[in-house]
């Protein structure tokens, strides 16, 4: 069965930390995403990964990085978490390939105090 | 801009009836389309999809209609059962991997 893990379900942080969370798939999918999901905003996309060391700007890249030196691990990276950044964070992953359905993890709730 | 839309937020069906959920989308090089469901405090799960080529698909009671014309398309359950009370996100894909989401629509299904 399709299994993507998310290392924390609640994560609390302060004002300027760098806060990492943390994805790994066994699916052995080339594709990983990281979305933010917040009320009346659906699920907008950070960042995505299409191989290892490969990187894509998602619709709201703006304060955050990401790192895949590992085909199964995708982390995102808070630089200096803000408290516009509390919200819940999800990660995908999927096949290469047109249309693939994206499997997801449980979500990180994130605080930023 | 948001280039897929779901304009009702909530939506509540006795147990039995239909229950349809619709989306818009603005931009016409989509050409697949999908459907999640999410529980709250999991992620969401994939439910079922359509190609442009088609203007229905079924799978057991979720049937998905586009409606290429109007930029539409809408989930039908039927009939709706309790466990159905999620949060459904209509989805399209564009450049093949980079997905556009729904705002959602959070079903009740009153039993």
């Amino acid at each position: 069965d399709v299994k993507v893990t998310q290392s924390s379900r609640y994560l609390v942080k302060r004002t300027g930390e760098k806060v990492f969370l943390e994805c790994v798939q066994d699916m052995d999918h080339e594709n990983m995403f990281w979305y933010r999901q917040d009320p009346g905003l659906g699920l907008r996309l950070i960042y995505f990964s299409y191989d290892v060391k490969m990187k894509e700007k998602g619709d709201i890249p703006e304060g955050y990085s990401v790192s895949r030196e590992k085909k199964e691990r995708f982390s995102l990276i808070l630089e200096s978490a803000s408290t516009n950044q509390t919200s819940m964070y999800l990660c995908a992953s999927s096949l290469r390939g047109s249309n693939q359905p994206q499997h997801f993890g449980d979500g990180t709730r994130l605080s930023i105090l | 801009d948001q280039q897929v839309k779901q304009n009702s937020p909530s939506l509540s069906v006795q147990e039995g009836r239909i229950s349809i959920l619709n989306c818009d989308y603005t931009n016409s090089m989509f050409d697949y389309f999908l459907w999640y469901k999410k529980y709250p405090a999991e992620g969401p799960t994939f439910l079922i999809s359509i190609s442009s080529i088609k203007d229905k698909n079924e799978d057991g009671r979720f049937t998905v209609f586009l409606n290429k014309s109007a930029k539409h398309l809408s989930l039908h359950i039927v009939p709706s059962q309790p466990g159905d009370s999620a949060v459904y996100f209509c989805a399209a894909p564009l450049t093949g991997n980079q997905f556009y989401f729904g705002t959602g629509t959070s079903l009740t299904v009153i039993p």
